[in-house]
């Protein structure tokens, strides 16, 4: 079956725009959860969705947001955008959620570029 | 979620065990331990996790220390395909995966 697809792959915006990114999981898989990777933090956990709810927060400032639709369809929003906003967003998803069973499937990542 | 503790880096040459450890000292007792890793530019891969039991699959074996406060990641047979960085996390309840640094592990030939 289809992995978990991320759209677009690439993008270039400038200081100040706004963005938004999409995350399609594999078909059955209802959490969907974002991470950005950058070279000086790492990988850091941004939010997750569970049919459509929100159930986990990082630390990251209001300008990020996200939503999940009733297709388990993601989308994450990051507004005003600052240089540090640069990074790889990485989407993943799973089928369950309790961690005796947890295998997270992550997506390609879409580049992000604030020049 | 505990904290958990991974050496930098580590080389291992082609066809020998690969034998990654992992300090968890403060995990508590529902949570599991994870094992992803990231291959250049890709994204994060799961490999493996356990509870307090050993556990195979196809890709490893981990071994975990009767008191869960360590456990080690063996790769049996590593190709330079495996060069990645490894991450291992300990997991409760939630999808929500903190990633340290990882191990930066170098198969060479």
């Amino acid at each position: 079956k289809a992995g978990v697809t991320q759209t677009p792959r690439y993008l270039i915006k400038t200081r100040g725009q706004q963005v938004t990114l999409s995350c399609s999981p594999i078909s059955g898989h209802r959490s969907v959860s974002w991470y950005q990777q950058t070279p000086g933090q790492g990988l850091q956990f941004l939010f997750e969705y569970f049919s459509e709810t929100q159930r986990n927060k990082g630390n990251f400032p209001g300008r990020f947001s996200g939503r999940q639709f009733s297709n388990s369809r993601s989308e994450m929003n990051v507004s005003t955008l600052e240089l540090g906003d640069s990074a790889l967003y990485l989407c993943a998803s799973s089928l369950r959620t309790d961690p005796s069973y947890n295998e997270q499937f992550f997506g390609p990542g879409t580049r992000l570029t604030v020049l | 979620d505990a904290k958990t503790t991974q050496p930098t880096s580590m080389d291992c040459a082609e066809g020998r065990a690969a034998n990654l450890p992992c300090n968890h000292s403060t995990i508590s007792g529902n949570e599991y331990v994870y094992w992803y890793r990231q291959i250049h530019s890709q994204g994060p891969q799961y490999i493996i996790h356990g509870l307090k039991n050993n556990e195979t699959n196809e890709m490893a074996s981990l071994i975990i220390t009767e008191d869960r406060k360590s456990s080690t990641l063996i790769l049996p047979h590593a190709t330079l395909r495996d060069t990645a960085v490894y991450y291992c996390i300990a997991l409760g309840y939630g999808n929500k995966l903190v990633f340290g640094a990882g191990t930066i592990l170098r198969v060479k030939s």
